[in-house]
């Protein structure tokens, strides 16, 4: 079964743009949720989606919108990018949202904002 | 609110040699769920081995196990048989009751391998 695959792996915008990135959970999961890493604030919690609906939100600003599509695919959006937005941004999945539904991790999406 | 502890941000262990790495835990939950990942240079989060706050048994997978101590909220994971491969950054995550709060996760430990 294949894993978790996120889009594009790589990116390097400018303070100002905006950035949509794209992932497609694992066959049959239903949860996706989005996660930032920076070496400074760690894992942090930005959204999570189940059946088309959000969830849970973590404490981002507005700036920070995710979406989820009737196959389970989300793709997260960041608008007006600052340069404390660069981060590896990782999207997991997992088949329900119960409190031991094991999530798996796609391979990130590198974000540089210049 | 649940929040993870890891105390031990870079660790050394010789090749062959067994290693535990520290995870503490804080949570008002009684259910809840524990995880171990990996993270390698590459970046992807690979997942390691479940607990679950009911489980009576530590949960074993392959070379790694988790020393599950309840009333001590720790839940050390330990790899033996340390493979030059196993060099990474380890993370600690906990869920608590029902799946309506987020994976929380410690701040990691980075384990570095040596031959």
């Amino acid at each position: 079964k294949a894993g978790v695959t996120q889009t594009p792996r790589y990116l390097i915008k400018t303070r100002g743009q905006q950035v949509t990135l794209s992932c497609s959970p694992i066959s049959g999961h239903r949860s996706v949720s989005w996660y930032q890493q920076t070496p400074g604030q760690g894992l942090q919690f930005l959204f999570e989606y189940f059946s088309e609906t959000q969830r849970n939100k973590g404490n981002f600003p507005g700036r920070f919108s995710g979406r989820q599509f009737s196959n389970s695919r989300s793709e997260m959006n960041v608008s007006t990018l600052e340069l404390g937005d660069s981060a590896l941004y990782l999207c997991a999945s997992s088949w329900d949202r119960g409190v031991g539904e094991t999530q798996y991790f796609g391979p990130g999406t590198r974000l540089l904002v210049l | 609110a649940q929040k993870i502890t890891q105390t031990q941000p870079g660790m050394f262990v010789q090749e062959k040699e067994a290693v535990t790495l520290d995870c503490t835990y804080d949570t008002s939950d009684q259910s809840y769920g524990l995880f171990w990942y990996k993270q390698p240079s590459s970046g992807e989060m690979i997942f390691l081995i479940y607990q679950g706050s009911y489980d009576e048994q530590n949960a074993t997978e392959g070379r790694y196990s988790l020393n599950f101590q309840k009333a001590r909220k720790s839940a050390n994971l330990v790899i033996s048989a340390s493979q030059l491969g196993d060099s990474a950054m380890y993370f600690c995550a906990m869920r608590g009751l029902s799946g309506n709060t987020p994976l929380v996760f410690g701040k990691g430990t980075r384990l570095s391998v040596i031959a």
